[in-house]
């Protein structure tokens, strides 16, 4: 069975900290994984990953593959207030292209 | 980038009456529409998926009769919530990918939709 494991499932920091979140999966057809980030409404996209090693920039935050070992990190640094969000990881596996989801990590980044 | 408009953004019903909800591809065209529910500090639960123009394909647990999902052209989609309930307020979110392969950056979410049924 596919599936999508997120760790930690919360995570407290201060300002200026870096964090590194992990999603973990098992997938019989791989497809690609993608990185969302959720404030108080719908998910908005981050990064999709196809290949390993191949590191996705955008700003501070940054992500990357493991297919061999089947994971993805997703690196914040210099973390701000406005960071705090729950972070979702999905993985789009098999022909009809639908997602599944981790449970999110939950980020508070205190001032 | 693509854009999918999600309406309406919140909405109050009373229990036993039905709530529509709109999904519009804006400058693309959804050939394929998912259709999400999200529980206070849950992930996202996929509730069914949609292809233009077909009957949609609906997730293990999900009553398809009292949610009904039209998807008659590529640039709409609707969930319709019959009968509601207290127990259906959630958060309803729409995403959809686009024809030609899927989005370089994914798939599209719509606002989503706060149901509360009273």
């Amino acid at each position: 069975e596919d599936k999508v494991v997120q760790s930690p499932l919360s995570l407290v920091v201060h300002e200026g900290d870096t964090v590194t979140l992990n999603c973990s999966y098992e997938v019989t057809n791989f497809r690609s994984l993608l990185w969302y980030k959720q404030e108080k409404k719908a998910p908005t996209f981050l990064f999709m990953l196809t290949s390993s090693g191949i590191e996705k920039k955008s700003g501070r935050l940054s992500s990357i593959l493991d297919k061999k070992e089947l994971f993805s990190i997703l690196n914040i640094t210099a973390t701000q207030t406005g960071d705090s969000a729950v972070y979702l990881c999905a993985l789009n596996a098999g022909n009809n292209r639908k997602l599944i989801w981790g449970l999110g990590t939950s980020l508070a980044v205190n001032p | 980038g693509a854009v999918v408009s999600q309406h309406p953004s919140w909405v109050i019903c009373k229990s036993g009456t039905s709530v529509k909800i709109e999904c519009r591809s804006l400058d693309f065209q959804a050939t394929t529409m998912f259709w999400y529910r999200q529980f206070p500090k849950q992930s996202l639960m996929l509730m069914a998926t949609s292809n233009e123009g077909s009957k949609a394909t609906y997730e293990q647990g999900v009553e398809k009769d009292k949610f009904l999902i039209n998807h008659a052209s590529l640039t709409l989609s609707t969930l319709t919530v019959t009968s509601a309930h207290p127990e259906d307020s959630s958060f309803y979110i729409c995403s959809a990918r686009d024809g030609q392969g899927g989005l370089s950056y994914g798939y599209t979410f719509g606002s989503g939709t706060r149901l509360t049924v009273v």
